[in-house]
């Protein structure tokens, strides 16, 4: 049972526009949210988290976005760039203890085309 | 500051063979967690170390282990190795418990077992 689900395997945007990449989650006890990036050879890279008592979340070109009725979170990029090109991962949690116990969706390669 | 750091970089192990996996992480953080990342099955928990004492665990089998030093280092072991053991084994660390700035992860080992 899939959890976290991230449906779009990957997403094509022109530089300078704007990305959006989507999450969608199952389990109504996540409270924590978290966007990674990933490039190849590397180990994921932390982007930007929400908390279930946000629904919005911004840090520089990065805004992260969560609908909880709709158990929905999207990360906008904007603007896009080039170097932004990478698999991008969104990961939930649990409060308390079970915070470091972090649930992966599956990944959207993002392509940023000059 | 030095990043997370994972021993050995690449592993080739046999069927049937055990394996012990290092994690050094950043200094002072006391969380850490390990993850397998396969094609097929994407990031997934396998357990969290904090202050010397498990304290999350993943829905693997008893053959994967885990432990956590006084000083934070954290050692993962996999016996009876199969070969869908084959994976890249990431190790992530945190102050705490993640929170805003999330699980900060190493490059990870790859295991291959032939």
């Amino acid at each position: 049972d899939q959890q976290v689900k991230q449906n779009s395997p990957s997403l094509s945007v022109q530089e300078g526009r704007i990305s959006i990449l989507n999450c969608d989650y199952t389990n109504s006890m996540f409270d924590y949210f978290l966007w990674y990036k990933k490039y190849p050879a590397e180990g994921p890279t932390f982007l930007i988290s929400i908390s279930s008592i946000k629904d919005k979340n911004e840090d520089g070109r990065f805004t992260v976005f969560l609908n909880k009725s709709a158990k929905h979170l999207s990360l906008h990029i904007v603007p896009s760039q080039p170097g932004d090109s990478a698999v991008y991962f969104c990961a939930a949690s649990e409060g308390g203890t079970s915070y470091g116990k972090l649930t992966f969706g599956q990944g959207t390669i993002l392509t940023v085309h000059p | 500051k030095a990043g997370v750091t994972q021993t050995p970089r690449y592993l080739i192990k046999t069927r049937g063979q055990q394996v012990t996996l290092s994690c050094s992480p950043i200094s002072g953080h006391r969380s850490v967690s390990w993850y397998q990342q396969t094609p097929g099955q994407g990031l997934q928990f396998l357990f969290e170390y904090f202050s010397e004492t498990q304290r999350n665990k993943g829905n693997f089998p008893g053959r994967f282990s885990g432990r956590q030093f006084s000083n934070s280092r954290s050692e993962m072991n996999v016996s009876t190795l199969e070969l869908g053991d084959s994976a890249l084994y990431l190790c992530a660390s945190s102050l705490g418990s993640g929170g805003r700035r999330g699980y900060t992860f190493g490059s990870g080992t790859r295991l291959t077992v032939v």
